[in-house]
């Protein structure tokens, strides 16, 4: 079936610096990815979303491309703040052909440090 | 605005009680969901819903249940509380994509629930 392997956290920069969480997944079909953030004692929100390869998602300084031949939508942000401390999400939406379901990863926390 | 809200926001019960946690949505979705989250274990999916009168189970449904008797609620019973349930529940809606399936989901603020 479908899933999604996240790199385990904790993530810990400073601020300033360059982040890359990694995201790749197995499918059958052509699942739509995403990013959501969980920030602390809150829900999920999206954070952004591609939905057919070779797309980039972006919000907030955040970006994530879809790459279909390594199945892969890793999480990059040049200039990582404070207030990016939270726990991110990969996930798996509506794939034509396989499953129905979103598929979430574990989550990785990231902790920035002033 | 449209949101998605979930109630109570913290419960303490006692093993063997009903419990039921409520969740609102005012953005005319079909789709619906219960998670629960849990350190080590992410982001579990206990039941979802595709639209009225329809429910279907997750990975970890035993012991909840839940209806769709309308589009904006869908409540999760716990039939007799046990400790093992101590958990956040997070309650989501989505549209249905273009494939199919599952668009971007909203989430509610959750709800803690401990039981004693």
């Amino acid at each position: 079936g479908d899933s999604v392997t996240q790199m385990e956290g904790p993530v810990t920069l400073s601020e300033e610096a360059f982040l890359t969480i990694n995201c790749t997944y197995t499918a059958t079909g052509y699942p739509s990815l995403f990013w959501y953030v969980q920030y602390p004692g809150e829900g999920l929100q999206l954070l952004l979303k591609a939905t057919k390869a070779d797309d980039k998602g972006s919000n907030k300084g955040f970006e994530a491309t879809y790459r279909k031949e390594t199945t892969s939508f890793h999480l990059e942000k040049g200039s990582v703040q404070v207030s990016d401390s939270a726990v991110y999400f990969c996930a798996l939406g509506p794939s034509s052909g396989g499953s129905y379901i979103p598929t979430f990863g574990r989550g990785t926390s990231l902790i920035v440090h002033p | 605005d449209a949101e998605i809200t979930q109630s109570p926001r913290h419960k303490i019960t006692e093993t063997g009680r009903q419990v039921t946690l409520a969740c609102h949505q005012t953005w005319n979705h079909n789709n619906m969901f219960w998670y629960r989250q849990d350190l080590g274990h992410g982001l579990r999916l206990i039941h979802y819903s595709y639209g009225v009168h329809d429910t279907n189970k997750g990975e970890v449904s035993d012991g909840y249940s839940v209806s769709r008797s309308n589009t904006e609620d869908l409540p999760l019973t716990l039939e007799s509380a046990a400790s093992s349930q101590t958990s956040v529940y997070f309650c989501a809606s989505s549209e249905s994509g273009l494939a199919g399936g599952v668009d971007t989901q909203y989430f509610g603020p959750g709800t803690r629930l401990t039981v004693l």
